[in-house]
């Protein structure tokens, strides 16, 4: 399957700080990138669409000013948490479309443990 | 009513046993339909998708979808210890985003 990478792994940040995570398809190109959060024992939560060269799509109830996206090219979207909080300490996965794999397939990149201290 | 409903599990069987998962879907117009496996503390990591009714098999894994029940499982065969992981099923209803249900975690006993 399409491999998706991100970066950082894990980041560890202190209250009202600023985190980026980086979103990569690393062997095709991603018009469509997706942002979601998973609490733990959770299933993933979608919190937004993130389209290259055009403004992200956000979930109902996800705060577009705190979770800023940008997908500046084909193979990079970007989640920036914004004054982070401990509430937003979570486990933030992106994953991307790839036609490829048939209508609607999506991969996922190995996720970024956010803890906000 | 969600939109992806799954039995949470756990699912315990024995190794070499049949794992059965399933899942209904409220959309009954979804078209795309997918099965994800999560071990502990990873990303998802997709197994199967699946388009028109009846069975689609890959390996030791068989997805069978029945869109007139908005019904779709997983059949595990010959489960081995290393299929121990939460099931995701997931659902495209317009081919674009993806709808999850909560997960099935399986516990294959050595």
């Amino acid at each position: 399957g399409a491999v998706v990478s991100q970066h950082p792994s894990r980041v560890i940040c202190k209250s009202g700080t600023s985190v980026k995570i980086e979103c990569r398809s690393l062997d095709f190109q991603a018009t469509t990138m997706f942002w979601y959060r998973q609490f733990p024992k959770q299933s993933l939560m979608l919190m937004a669409t993130s389209n290259e060269g055009s403004k992200a799509t956000y979930e109902q109830g996800v705060e577009k000013d705190k979770f800023l996206i940008n997908h500046a090219s084909l193979t990079l979207s970007t989640l920036t948490v914004t004054s982070a909080h401990p509430e937003d300490s979570s486990f933030y996965i992106c994953s991307a479309r790839d036609g490829r794999g048939g209508p609607g397939t999506q991969y996922f990149g190995p996720g970024t443990r956010l803890l906000v201290l | 009513q969600k939109e992806v409903e799954q039995n949470s599990g756990p699912l315990s069987v024995p190794e070499g046993a049949i794992a059965s998962l399933n899942c209904t879907y409220s959309d009954r117009g979804s078209q795309s339909f997918f099965w994800y496996r999560q071990y502990s503390g990873k990303s998802p990591e997709l197994i199967m998708s699946i388009y028109s009714n009846g069975d689609k098999e890959d390996g030791r894994f068989t997805a069978q979808l029945n869109k007139a029940s908005q019904y779709v499982s997983l059949l595990i065969r010959d489960s081995q210890p290393s299929d121990s992981a939460t099931y995701l099923c997931a659902v495209a209803p317009n081919n674009y985003k993806l709808s999850f249900g909560a997960g099935t975690t399986v516990t294959v006993r050595a």
